[in-house]
């Protein structure tokens, strides 16, 4: 089945820098790659996702990229702000329904 | 709408005591799933179901069972439990394809 891999498992920035989360997935078949943000206590939310035939996404702060050829995907947070402090996960897809998780990244961002 | 909905929200077991976790959706959604949630070990599924009077095996089925009688709901029961499933129980739900997967608000389940 398939494995994703997520690095860091912590990371830690200044408010304004920017934060980069990076995953590996094992299946070349996975075609379908969402981040989900949880804050503390709450449920997984879907923040950004993105598709095989596609290299990159942005949605105003955050951009995903995905390198196929690599297997792997990275999260992109610019001018990070107190309220994006949470858990992230990434996850990977090779059927259209069922999702591999990674095991998260908690991101603090310190004002 | 509701969206995902669990009950209950927190439940506390002495081992070998059965239960049951209901979820309930009001999107008319297809699939469904129920995930565990361990520190440092991210979403984990148990079961899933791609429809009405379907379930299927996930990463960590052992020790539950699952029905879908209803397309709304989905039930994740514990026969015997252990200290072993002490987690967070996460039921989301879709309508297929790339969508997003919504969750519910989680079941905190304690087993001593």
């Amino acid at each position: 089945g398939e494995n994703v891999e997520q690095h860091p498992s912590t990371l830690s920035v200044q408010e304004g820098d920017s934060a980069v989360i990076k995953c590996t997935y094992s299946d070349s078949a996975s075609n379908y790659f969402p981040w989900y943000k949880q804050e503390l206590g709450k449920r997984p939310q879907l923040i950004i996702d993105i598709r095989s035939n596609v290299g990159e996404k942005k949605d105003q702060r955050i951009a995903v990229t995905l390198n196929k050829t690599a297997k792997h995907f990275s999260l992109h947070i610019t001018e990070t702000q107190p309220e994006d402090s949470a858990v992230y996960f990434c996850a990977a897809s090779s059927s259209n329904y069922k999702l591999t998780f990674g095991k998260g990244t908690l991101l603090t961002v310190n004002p | 709408n509701a969206g995902v909905t669990q009950t209950p929200k927190f439940r506390v077991l002495k081992t070998g005591q059965s239960m049951t976790l209901l979820c309930a959706q009001d999107m008319n959604h297809e699939y469904m799933y129920w995930y565990r949630q361990d520190p440092g070990m991210g979403l984990r599924l148990i079961h899933y179901s791609v429809g009405e009077g379907t379930t299927a095996k996930g990463e960590v089925p052992d020790g539950y069972n699952v029905s879908r009688l209803k397309k709304q709901n989905f039930l994740l029961g514990l026969e015997s439990a252990a200290p072993s499933q002490t987690s967070v129980y996460f039921c989301a739900s879709t309508a297929g394809g790339y969508n997003e997967q919504f969750f519910g608000p989680g079941t905190r389940l304690t087993v001593l």
